[in-house]
This record gives structure tokens, sequence and C-alpha cells, in this order.
């Protein structure tokens, strides 16, 4: 069985400054994968970023980059120069090569002052 | 393009009325296929997958049912509504050589 936790439901970060988002996960896979999802408020799911777990080197994608931790299970999410548009709930999500299935954790609510 | 539409994208029903939601994907041939629901505030929960037409797996049998009568077609049922099957009912299709999902806009479902 695979969990996801995201110990932090709500987080605040002012126009430009860096914010993390905490993610551990536990599965008995050694095949998976590690996700973060945006859902603005328009509640569409929007692909943010993607590690595979065998990879050691950590996924960036522009000003969101992550910080994969295997032996801790750890997958947080750094965003930089943080934008009014960065506003909206954000998942971290793993998927199981053998069990076909994308487990979700219950999200962060991200706020974003100007 | 694989564009993932869902149809519709509100919908209110009374308690007891059956249900048909549709996702219909553009582009790509036998995608895996999933069903997901959302309730308010909280995140997603695996209602279905179907990894080719009429093969369907079931997570969370309840009341729902799916179907796949075609390649590209993704579709959720009710024969009766129940209050609890108010959310936001999300279809996403599975790239195949990245195991990345890919999901449609969406369709918030309010039973009464």
């Amino acid at each position: 069985a695979q969990t996801v936790t995201q110990s932090q439901p709500e987080m605040s970060v002012q126009e430009a400054e860096t914010v993390t988002l905490s993610c551990t996960y536990d599965t008995s896979e050694s095949d998976y994968y590690l996700f973060w999802y945006k859902q603005p408020p328009s509640r569409q799911m929007i692909l943010v970023i993607r590690q595979e777990a065998y990879k050691q080197q950590n996924a960036t994608e522009n000003r969101f980059s992550v910080n994969f931790q295997k032996a801790a299970k750890s997958f947080s999410l750094k965003i930089s120069d943080s934008q009014l548009g960065d506003a909206a709930m954000y998942f971290c999500a793993c998927y199981g090569g053998a069990t076909n299935k994308l487990i979700f954790g219950t999200g962060t609510l991200l706020a974003v002052q100007p | 393009s694989q564009t993932i539409h869902q149809w519709p994208a509100t919908l209110v029903q009374p308690v007891g009325s059956p249900l048909s939601l549709e996702c219909t994907v553009e582009g790509t041939s036998n995608p895996n296929l999933y069903w997901y629901r959302q309730a308010a505030g909280r995140g997603l929960q695996l209602l279905f997958y179907s990894v080719g037409i009429g093969q369907i797996s079931s997570e969370v049998p309840q009341n729902l049912s799916a179907s796949r009568p075609q390649d590209r077609q993704f579709i959720l049922s009710s024969k009766k509504l129940l209050l609890s099957d108010s959310g936001f009912y999300l279809c996403a299709r599975g790239e195949f050589f990245t195991d990345t999902q890919y999901f449609g806009p969406g369709t918030r479902l309010t039973v009464l």
C-alpha cells in the first residue's frame, strides 16, 4: 500500500520570496514515481514536476524544484521567486508501477502575499 | 494534441436520479484512463481505472460504475445518486512511457 502525507494544510509566502512545501510518502514498491500537482481555483489539476525514484538527481522545472530524499521518503517542493499566480492548492502524489495507482496527499493551500 | 474533455462541466441532480459523466481523450491510442472524485477541501480518491476497451478496475464500487465503450471514451454512471456522491469528478489519462497522469477540466456534481 502507498500513503502520502502533507503535514502543512496552509502556507503563505511573500511575492518574490521562496517557499518549501513538505511531503512524505511510504510505498512497498521499488519502482515508483513522485509528483507535485497544482490545483488553482478553476480546480483543474496541473502537473508541476515529476521525479523518478531511481534517479538521484533532483528534478527542476523553471522556478520549481524538488528535494528528493529517498532513504527518508521525503519529497519537498521548492518554489523560487513566488508569483501571485502560484497561489493554489498543491498536491503531492506517488505512483506505483506495479499497482498502477496514483495516491494523493491531502494538499497544501499556498497563499502568495503581494 | 492529447486534450481531455469532460462533459458536463457542472451538474445539479436530485437524490435518486441517474448519472452519466463522459470523458473523451484526443490524440492518443489505448491510453490508461482514470476516474477520481474530490470532495470539498479534500484530496483525490481513485474510483475506477481502465487499461483498455471493456476493461475496468473498481476501487470504490458503492453505487457508481464505469464503462469504456470506445478506446478514447470513459463513462462514469450511477443508477441512483446519493447525497454523498456530490463532489468534483476528474478524468485522467496515463502517459505510457512516463507513467504521468494528465487531468481533464473536471465536472462539478451537486446532489440535492
